[in-house]
C-alpha cells in the first residue's frame, strides 16, 4: 500500500532563505508523486508531479522536487523564499490499484516566511 | 474556464441532521473526487467517480454516500451528522481518473456540526 510521510509539521525560513520541505513515499509500484499548496481557506493547488520522465521536477512559482528512488524521497526546494510562499504544503502519491486518481496525502507542513 | 465550483462554502448543521455538498467540475471533465479535511485526520479519500460510476471508495462509514450525474456534476451526503463530521470537503476534478492525471482542486465547503 501506499504512504506519504512528511517530515516537519512547520518548517520557518527567512524572506530569501532556502525552502526545503521533505517528504517520504512509500509505494509497492512505480510511484506518481504530488506537490500541493493550500492558502488559508482555500483549496488545494498542484505545484508540481513527477510521473517517472524526468526525476528533476519543475513546478510553479520557482518550485521544484528531485525523485530518489534509492532514498524514497522527494522533497520539495525553493532557492530564495518569498513572503507570499507562507502556506500549507502537502505531499501526496498517486493511491490505490488500477487507474484510479485516488490521491493519499502526507499530514502536511506549514511553511513560515519571516520578512 | 471556470474552475471547480463547490456550494455552499460554509454550512452549519446539527447532530443527527443530514447535508448534501455540491461539486461542479471543470467543464470537459468528467471525473470526480471528495476528499474531507480535518486537523487530526488530515486530509482522507472519500470517494471517486467517473461517468456516473464510482470507481473507489475511502475507510468511511456508510453513513458517507455520493453519485455523479450525466452532466459530471458531482453530490456528496452524509446522514445522522456527529460532531466528528464537522470539517473541510474538497471536491476534485479531471479529465479522467488516472494515477497520473492532474486533479484541480475545488475550494471546498466548511461543515461545522453542532
Amino acid at each position: 500500500a501506499q504512504s506519504v510521510t512528511q517530515l516537519g509539521s512547520h518548517v520557518s525560513v527567512s524572506e530569501g532563505a532556502l525552502v526545503l520541505l521533505r517528504c517520504n513515499y512509500s509505494s509497492s509500484v512505480p510511484p506518481y508523486l504530488f506537490w500541493y499548496v493550500q492558502y488559508p481557506n482555500q483549496g488545494l493547488q498542484l505545484l508540481l508531479k513527477y510521473t517517472s520522465a524526468a526525476t528533476l521536477v519543475k513546478g510553479i512559482n520557482g518550485f521544484e522536487a528531485e525523485f530518489k528512488k534509492s532514498e524514497t524521497s522527494f522533497h520539495l526546494t525553493k532557492p530564495s523564499a518569498h513572503m507570499s510562499d507562507a502556506a500549507e504544503y502537502f505531499c501526496a502519491v498517486a493511491g490505490g490499484s488500477g487507474n484510479t486518481g485516488k490521491l493519499i496525502f502526507g499530514q502536511g507542513t506549514t511553511l513560515q516566511v519571516k520578512p | 474556464k471556470a474552475g471547480v465550483t463547490q456550494t455552499p462554502r460554509y454550512l452549519i448543521k446539527t447532530r443527527g441532521q443530514q447535508v448534501t455538498l455540491s461539486c461542479s467540475p471543470i467543464s470537459g471533465h468528467r471525473s470526480v473526487s471528495w476528499y474531507q479535511q480535518t486537523p487530526g485526520q488530515g486530509l482522507q479519500f472519500l470517494f471517486e467517480y467517473f461517468s456516473e460510476t464510482q470507481r473507489n471508495k475511502g475507510n468511511f462509514p456508510g453513513r458517507f454516500s455520493g453519485r455523479q450525474f450525466s452532466n459530471s456534476r458531482s453530490e456528496m451526503n452524509v446522514s445522522t451528522l456527529e460532531l466528528g463530521d464537522s470539517a473541510l470537503y474538497l471536491c476534485a476534478s479531471s479529465f479522467f481518473p488516472g494515477a497520473d492525471t492532474e486533479a484541480f482542486f475545488g475550494q471546498g465547503t466548511r461543515l461545522t456540526v453542532v
